[in-house]
């Protein structure tokens, strides 16, 4: 059974600060990771995905991925309490559409 | 472009009632996907469907509940005599008929059905 693990948070940081929002995965072999932004109340929106080692950067946003390690990290450089929502870590699951969801992690940027 | 549709966003049902939850894909995706959300838990697969047909459906609990996708018209998940532990946010999402397994799902804001 594919899981993934996240800190529920809430993680609280500063406006202007560098969040770091991290992410465990319990199968090896998997290759594709994305994470999702959820308001509340509101439908999942991608923000990044990431398929190989190493960064990758997106303006703000910066996913880390390390498979030796089966760890995937987001960071958001210069937070906005805008970015306040939930950020779903999310596995592909092995057949179209099939993802593995995180429960998230609740971010607060205070300002 | 409007984006997936779904209705309604809340639903309440008595136990032992039927629940219809329904799914417009975005303009041009023929791939619908339906998750659950139960109350502090991660998203979780339930079905996969093209037109007419169900292509993974290994998420979903064996009895009660049922997808569809007709030629015409949304998509629908269906539960027959819903029970308390059924309560939980129903997202839909759609991709493109290009879409891989890479592909980004877009999804509804979802359906919030409660039983009482």
């Amino acid at each position: 059974q594919k899981e993934v693990e996240q800190n529920s948070g809430p993680l609280s940081v500063p406006e202007g600060a560098i969040a770091s929002l991290n992410c465990t995965y319990s199968d090896r072999g998997s290759q594709s990771f994305f994470w999702y932004r959820q308001y509340s109340g509101k439908s999942p929106e991608l923000i990044m995905f990431i398929y190989s080692n190493g960064d990758k950067e997106d303006g703000r946003f910066t996913a880390q991925l390390n498979k030796a390690s089966q760890y995937v990290s987001l960071l958001i450089r210069d937070s906005q309490p805008s970015d306040s929502a939930t950020y779903l870590c999310v596995n592909y699951g092995g057949s179209q559409g099939n993802l593995i969801f995180g429960k998230g992690t609740k971010l607060s940027v205070k300002p | 472009n409007a984006g997936v549709m779904q209705n309604p966003r809340h639903l309440v049902r008595r136990r032992g009632q039927e629940a219809r939850l329904r799914c417009s894909p975005m303009k041009g995706h023929s791939h619908v996907y339906w998750y659950r959300q139960l109350p502090e838990e991660g998203l979780k697969f339930m079905v996969y469907l093209q037109k007419e047909n169900i292509i993974d459906e290994s998420g979903m609990p064996k009895e009660r509940f049922s997808a569809e996708f007709p030629k015409e018209g949304p998509s629908i998940l269906r539960i027959q005599q819903v029970v308390r532990g059924d309560s939980a946010a129903y997202f839909c999402a759609s991709s493109p008929p290009s879409a891989d397994s890479n592909s980004p799902l877009h999804f509804g804001n979802g359906t919030r059905l409660t039983v009482t």
